[in-house]
């Protein structure tokens, strides 16, 4: 495996319900990125991670947002109590220097 | 003002003729910056980076960089219809710990 991998690709919730998105970067690369992009906008950084230490959460992530990276390796994105407004494409992307590569992201619908 | 700004667009531009898009960002210690071009429905792709002042060409298309200006651009020759996607600047500023910002993308459009 050469890319960023994201599961699930899709996910469809009830308002409410926990959802955990999992995604595996590239294998030499030490940073990690969670994005969420709507329907016309540019994705918008959530948070990243330097091997297993996060380094920023952005400001507008509510508290029903975490996000973990226990071994360096693969991360979790967890939205608890999810509500309509949450439906989104989430991204992940990795790098090692400066460029990085996206996954193919997980589609969340909440309905 | 928002960390990296792009005209949403969409520019429309004939097969054949040159698109230019531009970009510029409010952080001046920026660092790198990068061209991703997105289809509808699909995850970004990387297509260009540039970290020096000055042009980096790559095939058809060529980035452009004015740190002093805040600015930078892509140019794309010979524009074909799979050009057609919205095009999104981003910036890794090493001022936020390498964190990278994306702008909200020019959709192009290009007409045979």
């Amino acid at each position: 495996d050469t890319g960023v991998s994201q599961d699930p690709r899709h996910k469809i919730t009830k308002r409410g319900q926990n959802v955990t998105f999992r995604c595996d970067p590239i294998s030499e690369h030490n940073r990690l990125y969670w994005y969420r992009q709507t329907l016309g906008q540019g994705p918008e950084f959530l948070t990243y991670f330097q091997n297993e230490a996060q380094l920023e959460k952005s400001r507008l992530l509510s508290d029903r947002f975490s996000a973990e990276r226990p071994k360096g390796s693969f991360s979790t994105l967890e939205i608890q109590r999810t509500e309509q407004g949450d439906s989104a494409m989430y991204l992940c992307a990795s790098n090692w220097r400066t460029e990085a590569f996206f996954g193919q992201g997980t589609r969340l619908t909440v309905v | 003002q928002k960390e990296v700004e792009q005209n949403s667009g969409p520019l429309s531009v004939p097969e054949g003729a040159i698109a230019s898009l531009n970009c510029t960002y409010s952080d001046r210690g920026s660092q790198s910056f990068f061209w991703y071009r997105q289809y509808s429905g699909k995850s970004p792709e990387l297509i260009m980076f540039i970290y020096s002042n000055g042009d980096k060409e790559d095939g058809r298309f060529t980035a452009q960089l004015n740190k002093a200006s805040q600015y930078v651009s892509l140019l794309i020759r010979d524009s074909q219809p799979s050009d057609s996607a919205t095009y999104l600047c981003a910036v890794n500023a090493y001022s936020s710990a390498s964190k990278i910002i994306f702008g909200s993308g020019t959709r192009l459009s290009i007409r045979p």
